[in-house]
């Protein structure tokens, strides 16, 4: 079957570093998202990675090893702001989005 | 300013009561769908449509149905046979149905039955 696993709670303070990880195991690979969604709204884009690598986007980053179906966001000088469920979703070989249960992120004073 | 609207935000609704929520675009888009989100899951699919008069079967389609007769509007029907329809529904578009797309979602519904 296809999996993705995310952390469920994530606690870090404002103004540090978070790193959100994402394993998957898929029937194939299109390319990988990330979405943040704050508690009761619509899920928001964040970033799409199909190469490995490295994609950095202001204080968000996101990375992606396929040969290791691994991914991760990375959130610098966190905000309250910040807080909220970040959701992986991977694109399949049929083009079908398979969603991540989602990581919750408190940020603390 | 473009964007995705779901309406009502929130409803109740009695078992045994079908329930309609709507779900509106005006970015344009071709593709629309609908997802159910619970507590501790993601995202499931509930069905999508790629064109106007025309759409698919998600994951998890027993006990819902919908249409789609103008490209700007997906209204999802929830039946009195989807035997847990407590959840969050989301609506989404994108501009195709194919491909890697990013979607742009709607705030939500929150369906709870009584």
């Amino acid at each position: 079957g296809q999996n993705i696993d995310q952390p469920t709670e994530m606690t870090a303070t404002e103004g540090a570093i978070v790193q959100i990880n994402c394993t998957y195991q898929t029937s194939g690979f299109n390319g990988l998202f990330w979405y943040q969604q704050h508690a009761g709204e619509a899920p928001t884009f964040l970033s799409y990675n199909v190469l490995d690598g490295l994609e950095e986007k202001g204080r968000f980053s996101s990375f992606l090893s396929r040969s290791k179906g691994y991914s991760y966001l990375l959130l610098k000088e966190l905000q309250m702001k910040d807080s909220a469920s970040y959701l992986c979703a991977v694109l399949d070989s049929n083009y079908q989005l398979i969603w991540g249960a989602g990581t919750k992120l408190i940020i603390k004073p | 300013d473009g964007g995705i609207t779901q309406s009502p935000k929130y409803l109740f609704r009695k078992e045994g009561q079908n329930v309609t929520l709507s779900c509106e675009q005006n970015l344009n888009h071709d593709a629309m769908y609908w997802y159910r989100q619970d507590p501790g899951q993601g995202l499931r699919l509930i069905y999508y449509s790629q064109i106007v008069n025309d759409f698919q079967k998600g994951d998890i389609a027993e006990g819902y149905s919908v249409s789609r007769e103008k490209k700007e509007s997906f209204p999802l029907t929830v039946t009195s046979a989807q035997k847990n329809p407590t959840a969050f529904y989301l609506c989404a578009s994108s501009p195709r149905g194919t491909g890697a797309n990013v979607l742009t979602f709607g705030a939500g519904s929150r369906l709870t039955v009584l």
